[in-house]
């Protein structure tokens, strides 16, 4: 579910579940989007990337869906683990640059 | 094959003393960027350098801020005279091109102000 103030939004899923994460990025002109992890401690990693001329790509367990009618991103982790647990952020890149614009992310816990 | 590598992980400093953070690119790759992440916010970027170049310090604050990376050497974020709005995790990531993606990160440096 979302909550607002200071607080990441949280995901609570069971072993198993499959997991949506959402993201509503900002610049109708973003045209590559990544989605990073980041578990406590540690730095962002790469998950999965799209360019704005395709509407989804899959990857192992993961899956990114691109709405750009309505700026809104999506991973969906399917057969969620344990070790998925972290938070995760989606990063925007408009016409070409190099700097990227980061989500402020959500927290995904998984249960055993 | 490692990859970018920052050090110290933590730094402790009392206000008014300088920090010294290092980032060591992964192999191969000469860009660096910088990126400041404050409890429970995003990454914001900070600035973009390639060897002896800074390529863009758009995001960085005007004053006691500054960044180098040397032709020989990790790249180096320096603060002086630090405050407590300063404490945050500072993070480095490369690539192996201009604009390359995707940026490989490093596990940052969380600096801490007394």
């Amino acid at each position: 579910g979302e909550s607002v103030g200071l607080h990441l939004p949280t995901l609570s899923v069971q072993e198993g579940d499959n997991s949506i994460i959402n993201c509503a990025y900002s610049n109708s002109a973003s045209d590559y989007f990544i989605w990073y992890k980041q578990e406590s401690g540690k730095g962002p990693q790469f998950i999965i990337d799209i360019r704005s001329n395709m509407d989804k790509r899959q990857g192992q367990r993961v899956t990114v869906l691109l709405n750009k009618t309505v700026k809104h991103l999506s991973l969906q982790i399917a057969a969620t683990q344990p070790g998925d647990s972290a938070v995760y952020f989606c990063a925007e890149f408009t016409g070409g640059s190099y700097i990227p614009t980061f989500g402020r992310g959500t927290s995904l816990i998984v249960h055993p | 094959n490692a990859g970018v590598m920052q050090n110290p992980r933590h730094l402790v400093r009392r206000r008014g003393q300088e920090a010294r953070l290092r980032c060591s690119p992964m192999k191969g790759h000469s860009h660096v960027y910088w990126y400041r992440q404050l409890p429970e916010e995003g990454l914001k970027f900070m600035v973009y350098l390639q060897k002896e170049n800074i390529i863009d310090e758009s995001g960085m604050p005007k004053e006691r801020f500054s960044a180098e990376f040397p032709k020989e050497g990790p790249s180096i974020l320096r603060i002086q005279q630090v405050v407590r709005g300063d404490s945050a995790a500072y993070f480095c990531a490369s690539s192996d091109g201009q604009g390359g993606q995707p940026q490989h990160f490093g596990d940052g440096t969380r600096l801490s102000i007394l």
